[in-house]
């Protein structure tokens, strides 16, 4: 399963635009690229996931580039709530035995929003 | 509809005693999933079921971890002689299963802390 790398920590103010880049320079063809929020005292929570190119949902967006191995996670005009750990994943297999889609947490972002 | 849920939501145990930790899945989701959350290790996958199987185990710690899942739904991840060590939030997760679980998304529950004195 590929390593992903992404910065330790973020620091950020209401109301800005945030940007979380995580490498994977290994990524496989049939990896997907997941990201995860956490709250403390909370279990992770799914945010967004994609292949390649652009994912936008109503939380946030997902930037691929067309080699895949980086992506960044966009989160538009952030809010105190939005403070958490962000965790950046790749793995599972589209098919075949032995396709379980357990996910390899790395240390995560902890982004900490400031009024 | 209800998530995922665990129980209880603290323990606390004796070096030594057997815990029993459950998991209610989202019903209707074949694939559960227990991961353990502890400060010096970060997230780490324990077990996969899908359905009452479990074909990948890779995660569990040693054989005083062992976990079971019945009629498709409820798991309970079992810790003999617990040791210290084993003190982690221990997270459960369910997702629909089937043919592509890789583009699953997993529901997490609020987990199990679990202290061992």
């Amino acid at each position: 399963l590929a390593k992903t790398t992404q910065p330790i920590s973020m620091d950020s103010y209401e109301g800005q635009e945030v940007n979380i880049t995580c490498s994977h320079n290994n990524i496989a063809t049939n990896d997907y690229i997941t990201w995860y929020q956490q709250f403390p005292s909370q279990g992770p929570r799914f945010i967004i996931q994609g292949y390649k190119t652009k994912v936008t949902n109503e939380v946030a967006s997902l930037f691929i580039p067309a080699d895949r191995k980086s992506s960044t996670l966009s989160l538009p005009r952030v809010s105190l709530s939005d403070t958490a750990v962000y965790y950046c994943l790749v793995g599972g297999r589209l098919s075949g035995s032995g396709n379980t889609g357990k996910l390899i947490f790395g240390q995560g972002t902890t982004l900490q929003v400031k009024p | 509809g209800a998530g995922v849920s665990q129980s209880p939501s603290n323990k606390v145990t004796e070096k030594g005693k057997d815990v029993e930790l459950r998991c209610d899945p989202i019903s209707g989701h074949t694939a559960l999933y227990w991961y353990r959350q502890s400060l010096g290790q970060g997230l780490e996958f324990l077990i996969y079921f899908q359905g009452n199987s479990a074909p990948d185990k890779s995660g569990l710690p040693s054989d005083r971890f062992s976990a079971e899942r019945t009629g498709g739904s409820v798991s309970t991840l079992t810790i003999q002689r617990t040791q210290q060590e084993d003190s982690a939030v221990y997270l459960c997760a369910s997702s629909l299963g089937g043919a592509r679980p890789a583009t699953d998304t997993q529901y997490f529950g609020p987990g199990t802390r679990l202290t061992v004195l």
